[in-house]
């Protein structure tokens, strides 16, 4: 089965500065889909950034980019210019179409805190 | 707002009682995945359907059951519930399946508290 690891239980970065958390995941497949969602004190799940594991470009969505490293099995997203707004939940996700019809497999998490 | 409703916020029941969470997709949208977020387990899916059919299972236990009716929307059923159920339970909608990526949109999800 596939595996989704976030080392980082909590984060701390300053307003206007940049964070990366990290996300490691294991799978035999070729053909996957990467994604960072944020839940914020709502609890309502949003999606970040998405990364089709076939495309070498690393996506980017505004102030959110990831570095992709298919061969070290690492999805890590920066968060630029960080804003108070940004202080959620941050879930690494991994999907493929093999056995869980294209279901979300989710890391732990990682509570980033942003102070001002 | 995701489009996607889910009824209802909060639930609060006993052990051993039975409970039905429904969800209502995206319109247009076929596919329903339902997800458990808890301290314990984190966010795992359970199961997912697809226009009536089940389609994939992840971690559901057996006492817990779903369907979705011709109107596409879809129900989780939790029975004999011990604490460890307490959880916040989401529905996600998605258009197709099969055909590779589609994207999930997340309903608010239901907060049930088993006592």
């Amino acid at each position: 089965a596939q595996t989704v690891t976030q080392s980082q239980p909590e984060m701390s970065v300053q307003e206007a500065e940049t964070v990366t958390l990290s996300c490691t995941y294991d799978t035999s497949e070729s053909d996957y889909y990467l994604f960072w969602y944020k839940q914020p004190p709502s609890r309502q799940m949003i999606l970040v950034i998405r990364q089709e594991a076939y495309k070498q470009q690393n996506a980017t969505e505004n102030r959110f980019s990831v570095n992709f490293q298919k061969a070290a099995k690492s999805f890590s997203l920066k968060i630029s210019d960080s804003q108070l707004g940004d202080a959620a939940m941050y879930f690494c996700a991994y999907m493929d179409g093999s056995n869980s019809g294209y279901a979300l497999n989710f890391g732990k998490g990682t509570s980033l805190l942003v102070t001002p | 707002d995701s489009g996607v409703t889910q009824t209802p916020k909060h639930l609060i029941t006993a052990t051993g009682q039975r409970v039905t969470l429904r969800c209502s997709p995206r319109s247009g949208d076929l596919s329903v995945y339902w997800y458990q977020q808890s301290l314990d387990q984190g966010l795992q899916f359970l199961i997912q359907y697809y226009n009536g059919e089940e389609r994939a299972k992840g971690n559901i236990l057996e006492r817990f059951s779903a369907q979705q009716f011709p109107d596409l929307h879809s129900e989780l059923n939790l029975s004999s519930l011990e604490l460890g159920d307490s959880a916040l339970y989401f529905c996600a909608s998605s258009v197709f399946q099969g055909l590779g990526y589609n994207e999930q949109f997340f309903g608010p999800g239901t907060r049930l508290t088993v006592l």
